[in-house]
């Protein structure tokens, strides 16, 4: 069974306080890492997608990286608007395309 | 990014009535869709998956004669909540693949409809 563990459950910062969030998956052959916004009361708003080990991509102050347990979410010098909640998600190798197991989320407040 | 519109928002109704949600892919077609539901602090859990002409296949322990899916056209799923109850109340959410197959498929999601049944 795939699954997703998320860490921390919730983190605070100051504005400016650059940190980490984690995500460690167990699927049975990795098609894709997902990275999502989501803001209360709304849809997740995608962010990233990573395929392979090594991969990073970055999005102004956010910047994903992934090996093959877990992915981190850096967020650097983080401003209020970057509150939210960031779910990471994996898609496995022989599902239907877009079907997504997700982890529990992080709750992010940065405080000005 | 592509665009799906989930309708209504929100919605309260009386427990033992049915809601019926739609989810809509809006600038391309959507051979599949994926519905979820999100209790308050939790995180997305997948109820079915809503194919374009066939049944929908349900997640386990979710019951299918309660949430009904219908998916008659290429761009709209409809969830009907039946015999609605209050544990039913939750945030419900429809994703849509696009494009629906490849390495470059991403999962679009709608803004959600919060279901409150009293």
């Amino acid at each position: 069974e795939d699954q997703v563990t998320q860490s921390p459950e919730a983190l605070r910062l100051q504005e400016g306080e650059s940190s980490s969030l984690n995500c460690s998956y167990t699927v049975s052959g990795l098609r894709g890492l997902f990275w999502y916004r989501q803001d209360p009361g709304k849809g997740p708003e995608f962010l990233f997608t990573l395929y392979s080990a090594g991969e990073e991509k970055e999005k102004e102050r956010l910047k994903a990286t992934l090996t093959k347990k877990e992915s981190f979410l850096h967020i650097t010098a983080p401003k209020p608007e970057d509150s939210a909640t960031y779910l990471c998600a994996v898609q496995a190798r022989g599902t239907s395309y877009g079907k997504l197991t997700f982890g529990q989320g992080t709750i992010l407040t940065v405080h000005p | 990014g592509a665009v799906v519109s989930q309708h209504p928002s929100w919605v309260i109704c009386k427990s033992g009535t049915s809601v019926k949600i739609e989810c809509r892919s809006l600038d391309f077609q959507a051979t599949t869709m994926f519905w979820y539901r999100q209790f308050p602090k939790q995180s997305l859990m997948l109820m079915a998956t809503s194919n374009e002409g066939s049944k929908a296949t349900y997640e386990q322990g979710v019951e299918k004669d309660k949430f009904l899916i219908n998916h008659a056209s290429l761009t709209l799923s409809t969830l009907t909540v039946t015999s609605a109850h209050p544990e039913d109340s939750s945030f419900y959410i429809c994703s849509a693949p696009n494009p629906p197959t490849g390495v470059d498929t991403e999962a679009f999601f709608g803004q959600g409809t919060r279901l409150t049944v009293v």
